[in-house]
């Protein structure tokens, strides 16, 4: 089975700081890992994906992640952030070539202070 | 907006009480997967559907079913409604390995 740590509950970081929210996964099979951003009242949003290729991928807005087998990690990282990206972020991973269904870490809510 | 549709967009009932939720995919999409986002659980997928026969189940109770009809949009039914079944059902579809959420409905049973 597959499962998903989100080692932060809770990120406070002022404006224009870097960020870094940390994702482990477990699995024995290949997986595809995501992560969604879900803004206060809304539905999810894919922010980013990785399913096979370079290790490293980016978002449109600035937002990356880099997937690192050997720790079963998959980090989002920013280097500047905004008081728009305050919103509660899960990473979530995928069995590859499966079914689809995702199995969701618990989320962790950037708070950006201005 | 992701494509996916839900509604009702909120729902307010009574313990013990039935009601009935509706998804309808994106244009093409076969597939259609339920979620169930609550305070205590988290996100924990129930079911899901692919051109109307069931593909894969999760954490979904026994009070819990779901269909996909010929039009492909899917219903999730939950019934003899309890307490901690209150929570935000989303549902999603799926396309080249990406899922598209809906907006979710709000389920409050009280």
């Amino acid at each position: 089975a597959q499962s998903v740590t989100q080692l932060d509950s809770q990120v406070p970081v002022f404006e224009e700081a870097p960020v870094e929210l940390r994702c482990n996964y477990s699995s024995s099979v290949s997986v595809y890992l995501f992560w969604y951003v879900q803004y206060p009242n809304q539905g999810l949003q894919l922010l980013l994906k990785y399913l096979s290729g370079s290790t490293l991928v980016k978002s449109i807005n600035g937002f990356e992640a880099e997937f690192n087998k050997s720790q079963t990690s998959f980090h989002l990282r920013k280097p500047s952030v905004h008081i728009s990206d305050t919103a509660e972020y899960f990473c979530a991973v995928s069995v590859a070539g499966n079914t689809g269904k995702l199995i969701f870490g618990q989320g962790t809510t950037l708070q950006v202070k201005p | 907006d992701s494509g996916v549709t839900q509604t009702p967009k909120h729902l307010i009932t009574a313990t013990g009480q039935r009601v009935t939720l509706r998804c309808s995919p994106r244009s093409g999409d076969l597939s259609v997967y339920w979620y169930q986002q609550s305070l205590d659980q988290g996100l924990q997928f129930l079911i899901q559907y692919y051109n109307g026969e069931e593909r894969a189940k999760g954490n979904i109770l026994e009070r819990f079913s779901a269909q996909q009809f010929p039009d492909l949009h899917s219903e999730l039914n939950l019934s003899s409604l309890e307490l901690g079944d209150s929570a935000l059902y989303f549902c999603a579809s799926n396309s080249y390995n990406e899922q598209f959420f809906g907006p979710g409905t709000r389920l409050t049973v009280l």
